[in-house]
Order: C-alpha cells, then structure tokens, then sequence
C-alpha cells in the first residue's frame, strides 16, 4: 500500500501570509495527486487533481506542485475562509489504490 | 446542480447489518464510476469502496473485504454500501463520491470530484 505522510500536522498561519503545505508518498505516484480541503462538520471538497490543475471554481490563490513523491499545497494569501484540515490523495486506477494522508490541519495564528 | 445525498446510517450493534444509500442528481449517473470513502471520528479520511459504471467491477479497502457490498441502480440513480458483521471500527461519517478522470499526455488522472454530506454509522452495543 502506497503511505501519504502530510506535514506539518498542524500549521498556524496569520490571514494574509502564505500557507505551504507538504505531501510526501512511499513511491511514486507520477501525478496521480490530488488535494481536499475539509471544514468541520462538513464533506472534503476537491481544491487540485493531477497535483497541480485547480478544479473548477477554486480561487487562483490555490496552488498544487510536484510529481513522484514530494508535493505541496501553496495558498498563496490566506482568507479567513481556508482555515480548514487539507488532504492529499493518491489514486492509482488499476490495480485500486486510493489512499489519503492523515491531514494538515490550517489553524489562525 | 449536481448532488450525492447519503441516507441509511443509524446505530446498530456489533455483528448487525446496515445499508446505506446515495442518491445521484444534477448528473448522469451511469456515466460515472463512485465510491464510498469514510471518516471515524476525528480521524481522516479512508478510502472504503469503488464501482464502475455498469456495476460490473468492484474493489475494496482490505479492512472491509469480504463484510462489505457495493452496488447500484442506474435506473434509480442510487447508489449503495450494504454492511455486514459490523464492528466497533467501523464507527464513521460515511461519504459517497463521484470518481472522475482527467487525461493529459497519454496519462490518466483520478479523483474525487463531487461528495455527498455523508451519513454516521455508530457501531455500539
């Protein structure tokens, strides 16, 4: 099973400042990443696939980099509203393997 | 507007069953494969099931082989997760999601485009 290892666990960042997150997978999985974000007592919403294409409608704020094994999640000038928990997930079609990291909490410092 | 609404959960006690539901709107249903990702309490997000289009193909997380079924109606535009012989770690929010594909130098690219507001199984004696 491919392990997605998220850090830092939690990062406080002040509104206004840039938020980097990190993403690192046990093996490669090319491009094959995409990023959620998650606010409390709601579902995950898609942010980045193919680790760097915004989906539609997510502000240019957003920004998704890597390839292989290493990733980051950039928000570029942090809004009140992008204070949430971020995922990372590989999905590899065949065979199945889809697994998520355990999470980047983005708090307000 | 495209839509996934969950419906099902409830409490069951060890050992019971459960059947959950997804129900598809704004889209065409038997386009799309889906899946059933799921979320214990303050933890993260496991991915749990995936169906193809026609319902001919599924795949499962190991933790639930075997115990678990997914399945659906494209003429109802609903999917399902029937659980069996449940346990106390199967305590989650349970989401169903639309699987989507984006092809790019002769590569494709899965995600997770859409997601229902999930539904909690609470697995308690």
């Amino acid at each position: 099973e491919i392990v997605m290892t998220q850090s830092p666990a939690t990062l406080s960042v002040s509104p206004g400042e840039r938020a980097t997150l990190s993403c690192r997978a046990s093996q490669s999985v090319s491009s094959n990443l995409a990023w959620y974000q998650q606010k409390p007592g709601q579902a995950p919403r898609l942010l980045i696939y193919g680790a760097s294409i915004r989906a539609t409608g997510i502000p240019a704020r957003f920004s998704g980099s890597g390839s292989g094994t290493e990733f980051t999640l950039t928000i570029s000038i942090l809004q009140s509203e992008d204070f949430a928990v971020y995922y990372c997930q590989q999905y590899n079609n065949w065979p199945p393997s889809i697994t998520f990291g355990q999470g980047t909490r983005l708090e307000i410092k | 507007e495209v839509q996934l609404v969950e419906s099902g959960g409830g409490l069951v006690q060890p050992g019971g069953s459960l059947r959950l539901s997804c129900a598809a709107s704004g889209f065409t249903f038997s386009s799309y494969w889906m899946h059933w990702v799921r979320q214990a309490p303050g933890k993260g997000l496991v991915w749990v099931s995936r169906i193809n289009s026609d319902g001919s193909s599924t795949s499962y997380a190991d933790s639930v082989k075997g115990r678990f079924t997914i399945s659906r109606d494209n003429a109802k535009n609903t999917l399902y997760l029937q659980m069996n012989s449940l346990r106390a770690e199967d305590t989650a929010v349970y989401y169903c999601a639309r699987d989507s594909v984006w092809f790019s130098n002769y590569y494709y690219y899965y995600y997770m485009d859409v997601w229902g507001k999930g539904t909690t199984v609470t697995v308690s004696s």
